[in-house]
C-alpha cells in the first residue's frame, strides 16, 4: 500500500523558506505517468494546490505562488521536496503531499502544520 | 484564473439523498474528482474522472458531469458521510479545487 509522509519543521519564522520533504513508500516514486504534488490547506480554510512535479524533475507551479516555490525530486530516497521562500503569516497551513495519477490524487500523506511566527 | 464554485453547505437527514454541485466555465471539458474531508484527517478520493469510483468507496457515492456543472450524488445518506467534499479539475496542468462545501446529516 503506497503511502506518502511529510517532513520538515512545524514552526519557521517570517521571511525565511519553508522546507519540506515527502517520503514515498510502498510503491516506486519512478513512474512515467505518475506526478508528486503539494496542496496546503490554511486553517478553517479550503485546499489549496501549490505544484507538481514528475521524477523526471518537470514541474508545474501555481501562477500565484510560482515565484517564490521551488521544487525537486529525489529518487533514490524516494522523496521529493518543497520550499517556498519568503514566508508570511500567510502561509500558515497544513501542507500536504499527495500522488497525482492522471487527473486525480488517489494517495496523500497524513499533512503536516507549518506555521510562521513574526 | 480558473474557477470552480461549490455551494458552502449542505444539509440532508440521514437515509436522504444529498446532491453537491461544482460550476465552472466549460466544466464538461475537464474531469472532474472530489476528495471528502472529515474534520482532522486528510482528503480522500470518492470520485475520479467525474464518475469512477475508487475502491473501497461504497456505492453510495456517484457523480456526473452535465452542462457546465459536475455533481456528487450521496444515496441513503449516512451520518459518517458528514464532511467537508471538494471538487477539483486540472486545467493546462494547473491543480484547481472548489472552495469546499460542508455537508451536515442531520
Amino acid at each position: 500500500q503506497l503511502q506518502l509522509q511529510e517532513s520538515g519543521p512545524g514552526l519557521v519564522k517570517a521571511s525565511e523558506t519553508l522546507s519540506l520533504t515527502c517520503t514515498v513508500s510502498g510503491g516506486a516514486l519512478v513512474s512515467t505517468v505518475h506526478f508528486w504534488a503539494w496542496i496546503r490547506q490554511s486553517p478553517g480554510k479550503g485546499l489549496e494546490w501549490i505544484g507538481s512535479i514528475h521524477y523526471t524533475g518537470r514541474t508545474y507551479v501555481n501562477t500565484a505562488l510560482e515565484s517564490r516555490v521551488t521544487m525537486s525530486v529525489d529518487t533514490s530516497n524516494s522523496q521529493f521536496s518543497l520550499n517556498l521562500k519568503s514566508v508570511t503569516a500567510a502561509d500558515t497551513a497544513v501542507y500536504y503531499c499527495a500522488k497525482k495519477d492522471v487527473s486525480w490524487l488517489d494517495h496523500w500523506g497524513q499533512g503536516i502544520l507549518v506555521a510562521v511566527s513574526s | 484564473s480558473y474557477e470552480l464554485t461549490q455551494p458552502p453547505s449542505v444539509s440532508v437527514s440521514p437515509g436522504q439523498t444529498a446532491r453537491i454541485t461544482c460550476s465552472g466555465d466549460e466544466l464538461g471539458e475537464y474531469y472532474a474528482s472530489w476528495y471528502q474531508q472529515v474534520a482532522g484527517q486528510s482528503p480522500l478520493l470518492v470520485i475520479y474522472q467525474d464518475k469512477k469510483r475508487p475502491s473501497g468507496i461504497p456505492a453510495r457515492f456517484s457523480g456526473s458531469n452535465s452542462g457546465g456543472t459536475v455533481t456528487l450524488t450521496i444515496s441513503a445518506t449516512q451520518t459518517m458521510d458528514e464532511a467537508v467534499y471538494y471538487c477539483q479539475v486540472w486545467v493546462n496542468k494547473s491543480g484547481v479545487f472548489g472552495g469546499g462545501t460542508k455537508l451536515t446529516v442531520l
